[in-house]
């Protein structure tokens, strides 16, 4: 089946520095991807759709400008937390439509700490 | 405004017993119904999807039933195991390529 590879697992980083997440599919092309956010016991919160080629669409409260998300190829999205705060610590998830097996595809997630 | 409440927020079954999760979404465009499984520091994973033309769909011992007329939806999972405790939402989604609204999750605990 379908398979979305997200690295890194966990991270910690300082705050003020800047994190890259990055989320890619394996054997199917993602013209769409979908980012996450989940907070402990809660339910996912959708950040972001980014559609190849062009720019991500944010949700309303989520700062286009702190999270940025890159879309540049068919199998690769990015989210770069910049500027981290601790309140940024959150577990992020990615997942891709594959539009040949009409499902969605998500990745294992990333464990943000920043300290 | 939540467009899929999901209940009940956690649930306590016996090895062997029926584990119920139930849905309700107020988008009539929504078209695209998965359940998903999620471990522990672990991505969702699909379970099993669901599309309003059919009432039921089952898939080993997952089913889904599917009641459109009352915007409603549902998960049981038969002779449930130790090993299906882990959190279990529920999604929405309309037209191809639309996100997935999900719902608030439910905690389930299979006891041996």
């Amino acid at each position: 089946g379908a398979v979305v590879s997200q690295h890194p697992s966990r991270v910690i980083c300082k705050s003020g520095t800047s994190v890259k997440i990055e989320c890619r599919s394996l054997d199917f092309q993602a013209t769409t991807m979908f980012w996450y956010r989940q907070f402990p016991k809660q339910s996912l919160m959708l950040m972001a759709t980014s559609n190849e080629g062009s720019k991500a669409t944010y949700e309303q409260g989520v700062e286009k400008d702190k999270f940025l998300i890159n879309h540049a190829s068919l199998t690769l999205s990015t989210l770069t937390v910049t500027s981290a705060h601790p309140e940024d610590s959150s577990f992020y998830i990615c997942s891709a439509l594959d539009r040949t097996q009409d499902g969605y595809t998500f990745g294992s997630g990333t464990r943000l700490t920043v300290v | 405004q939540q467009q899929v409440k999901q209940s009940p927020q956690s649930l306590i079954v016996q090895k062997g017993g029926i584990s119920i999760i139930n849905c309700a979404y107020e988008n009539t465009a929504f078209d695209y119904f998965p359940w998903y499984q999620q471990f522990p520091g672990k991505g969702p994973a699909l379970l099993i999807a669901i599309r309003p033309d059919v009432s039921e769909k089952k898939e080993g011992r997952f089913t889904i039933s599917f009641n459109k007329s009352a915007k409603q939806f549902s998960l049981h999972i038969m002779d449930s195991q130790p090993g299906d405790s882990a959190t279990y939402f529920c999604a929405a989604s309309g037209n191809a390529g639309n996100m997935l609204t999900f719902g608030g999750g439910t905690r389930l605990m299979v006891k041996p």
